[in-house]
């Protein structure tokens, strides 16, 4: 079936601007998570959902961003007033957990780069 | 809250050898640990995983081992191929308690033909 899909896959915005970026999870994952990957660097946890209820989102660098995932299938990253330090390659995954199992699907990821 | 630490952050071996690449991590209610390989601008998939209540786990050229005493995991591929050339995450979590992961820094792996 069909795997985690994210979009825009590139995004090029100016110092300022607001963001949306959007995550299409496998059908029927309860979980989805957000990460924020630095060049060379591994995954920084963002923020977590399991169904719509946003369960931690203790990982969002500040209140400029914001997650939503109103109907608990996509959702929605949203940056504002977007900074340089934020250009980053944001990653989506989704899984079903299963007991202490939980293997996450990853999206191809939005490369997110701020002028 | 939980910490992991990744070694090697550079790897470059010769085709047909084995590489080694270890994880530590920090805290002890930490019961499951998966690693991913990502390919250049793709995404990361995982490769193999073990749970706290196994100390070894193999898939054909790859294992894992797990040392709970100790707090850390090793990941083992055999026979390295060129297609084996990625980046490797470790990453670990508490299950049921927490499903957020935290993963290490990353081990860039040459496999060289």
């Amino acid at each position: 079936g069909a795997g985690v899909s994210q979009s825009p896959r590139y995004k090029v915005a100016k110092r300022g601007q607001d963001v949306a970026l959007r995550c299409d999870p496998i059908s029927g994952h309860v979980s989805l998570f957000w990460y924020q990957q630095a060049l060379g660097q591994g995954p920084e946890f963002l923020t977590y959902f399991q169904n719509e209820a946003q369960l931690d989102k203790s990982g969002l660098p500040s209140d400029r961003f914001f997650a939503e995932r109103p109907e608990g299938s996509v959702s929605t990253l949203k940056i504002q007033r977007t900074q340089q330090e934020d250009s980053a390659v944001y990653l989506c995954a989704s899984s079903r957990p299963r007991g202490d199992t939980d293997t996450q699907y990853f999206g191809p990821g939005t490369r997110l780069t701020v002028l | 809250g939980e910490n992991v630490e990744q070694h090697p952050s550079t790897l470059s071996v010769q085709e047909g050898d084995s590489a080694v690449i270890k994880c530590t991590y920090s805290d002890s209610a930490s019961n499951y640990f998966p690693w991913y390989k990502q390919e250049l601008g793709k995404r990361p998939q995982l490769i193999i995983d073990i749970r706290s209540n196994v100390g070894e786990k193999k898939d054909q050229r790859i294992a894992v081992t797990l040392n709970k005493t100790a707090k850390h995991f090793s990941l083992h591929i055999t026979e390295t191929q060129p297609e084996d050339s990625a980046v490797y995450f470790c990453a670990a979590s508490k299950g049921k308690r927490s499903y957020i992961p935290t993963f290490g820094r990353g081990t860039s792996l040459i496999v060289h033909p």
